[in-house]
């Protein structure tokens, strides 16, 4: 049963471009979460999806971030016109139900 | 904000038993405490959790104190490969909202 992938593992966008971060859960999971990780900070909740649901987006900046995990295909997590400050490492993690388990993350760098 | 207390760092010599603590003073009745580890760059690996029990896995021993307001988690026979950052999280079992992350203990396990 192969773990939850994130890709891509490294993206790097200029600022003003948009970012779209991809999250496939593991074989039989329909909830994804996604968090990032700020340099030498700890992990903060964005947004809780389950198929074709937002279900707590309390954690998600309120301008330029969106997420969807849509009823066939992976989740995604978009950032529109990325800032130096959306610099981060971003985690999935996906669950059958309450227990999660973690992507590798991807490694945003906005120049 | 999180509801945990750890030390910031702890240094542990290999082979030796790693025992990281944690506050938890304000826990209550139905919530467990889950501790998961994040190994530099990677996404965080759940490692055990209990609820009043002492619980033991393969991984590590969990034990809570009588009055639940603190645990520790030990590594018995700590390898280098278990430098991490670990963090304790208090949560309502069967809940399927998101994880808060803390600081986390950064375990430094030397030769």
């Amino acid at each position: 049963n192969a773990g939850v992938m994130q890709n891509p593992r490294h993206l790097v966008r200029r600022r003003g471009q948009e970012a779209r971060l991809r999250c496939s859960p593991m074989k039989g999971h329909s909830h994804v979460y996604w968090y990032r990780q700020l340099p030498e900070e700890g992990l903060k909740f964005m947004v809780y999806l389950q198929k074709e649901n937002i279900i707590d987006e309390s954690g998600m900046p309120k301008e330029r971030f969106s997420a969807e995990f849509p009823k066939e295909g992976p989740s995604i997590l978009r950032i529109q016109q990325v800032v130096r400050g959306d610099s981060a490492a971003y985690f999935c993690a996906s669950s059958p139900l309450v227990e999660q388990y973690f992507g590798p993350g991807t490694r945003l760098t906005v120049t | 904000d999180a509801k945990t207390t750890q030390p910031p760092s702890m240094d542990c010599a290999e082979g030796r038993a790693a025992n990281l603590p944690c506050n938890h003073s304000t826990i209550s009745g139905n919530e467990y405490v889950y501790w998961y580890r994040q190994i530099h760059s990677q996404g965080p690996q759940y490692i055990i959790h209990g609820l009043k029990n002492n619980e033991t896995n393969e991984m590590a021993s969990l034990i809570i104190t009588e009055d639940r307001k603190s645990s520790t988690l030990i590594l018995p026979h700590a390898t280098l490969r278990d430098t991490a950052v670990y963090y304790c999280i208090v949560r309502v079992e069967g809940s399927q909202g998101n994880l808060i992350f803390g600081k986390g203990t950064k375990l430094s396990v030397k030769p």
